[in-house]
C-alpha cells in the first residue's frame, strides 16, 4: 500500500542553522507529494508540494525536491528561524484517490 | 484569508456516549473530508464526502461514524458509541477541487473517559 515515512523527531536546532527533515515514500504510480506545517493550536497548512518526478516545491525559504530515483522529498531550509518552530507533515496523494497518505510527522523546535 | 472553523476544540465524552464533531468549511468548496490523529501517531483519513455523499472512506470508518451536511453550511462528523481508542485529534478539511487546495481547520481534540 502507500505510506510515508519521516525522519523521527523531535529536532532541535539553533536560529539560523540549516534544515533537513527527511521523507521517503512508498506509492503505486505516480504520486503528488506534499509538506504541512501544523503551528501550536493551528490546523495543518500546506507548506509546499510536487506533482511529478524532479519538480521543486518551494515557500517561505523552504525547499523540496520530487526524488523519484530514490523516492523522496526532504524538506530543506537554508537558515531556520525560531518562527519555524513546528511539527512538519510529509504527505502524498496518488492519481484518482481522494485521501492524503501522512507520515508521522516531526516536531521542530528552534531555539534563539 | 478563508478558514474552515471546527468546534468544539477540545470535548470530553464517557464511553458510550455519541458524540458530533462540528465543521464549517470554506463556503465555495464542494470536496469535505475527515481526518484523526491519534496522540503520537500519523494523521489518517477517515472519509471524503462530495455532491451529498460519501466518496470514499477508510476501514477506520466503521458502523459507528457517519457524516452528514444537513445543511449548506456544516459537515459533521458522529461517533454513535464512543469507545476509549476514539480519544483522538479530529480534523476536518475541505477543497474546491479534488485535492487541490485543501484547507484543514484546527482540529477538535476528543477525550474519551
Amino acid at each position: 500500500g502507500n505510506s510515508v515515512t519521516q525522519m523521527e523527531g523531535p529536532v532541535t536546532l539553533s536560529e539560523e542553522a540549516f534544515l533537513t527533515i527527511n521523507c521517503t515514500y512508498t506509492a503505486t504510480g505516480y504520486p503528488s507529494l506534499f509538506w504541512y506545517v501544523q503551528y501550536p493550536g493551528e490546523g495543518l497548512q500546506l507548506l509546499l508540494k510536487a506533482t511529478k518526478a524532479d519538480d521543486k516545491g518551494s515557500n517561505k525559504g523552504f525547499e523540496a525536491t520530487y526524488r523519484k530515483e530514490t523516492t523522496s522529498f526532504h524538506l530543506e531550509k537554508g537558515s531556520v528561524q525560531v518562527s519555524d518552530s513546528a511539527v512538519y507533515f510529509c504527505a502524498l496523494s496518488t492519481q484518482g484517490a481522494q485521501k492524503l497518505v501522512f507520515g508521522q510527522g516531526t516536531r521542530l523546535t528552534i531555539n534563539p | 484569508e478563508p478558514e474552515v472553523t471546527q468546534t468544539p476544540s477540545h470535548q470530553v465524552t464517557q464511553m458510550g456516549q455519541e458524540v458530533i464533531l462540528r465543521c464549517v468549511p470554506i463556503s465555495n468548496h464542494l470536496y469535505f473530508y475527515w481526518y484523526r490523529q491519534i496522540l503520537g501517531q500519523k494523521v489518517e483519513f477517515l472519509v471524503s464526502f462530495y455532491n451529498n455523499e460519501i466518496s470514499e472512506k477508510s476501514e477506520i470508518f466503521d458502523d459507528q461514524f457517519s457524516v452528514e451536511r444537513p445543511d449548506g453550511s456544516n459537515f459533521t462528523l458522529k461517533i454513535r458509541s464512543t469507545k476509549l481508542e476514539d480519544s483522538a485529534m479530529y480534523f476536518c478539511a475541505s477543497s474546491s477541487r479534488q485535492l487541490n487546495g485543501y484547507t484543514f481547520g484546527s482540529g477538535t481534540r476528543l477525550t474519551v473517559v
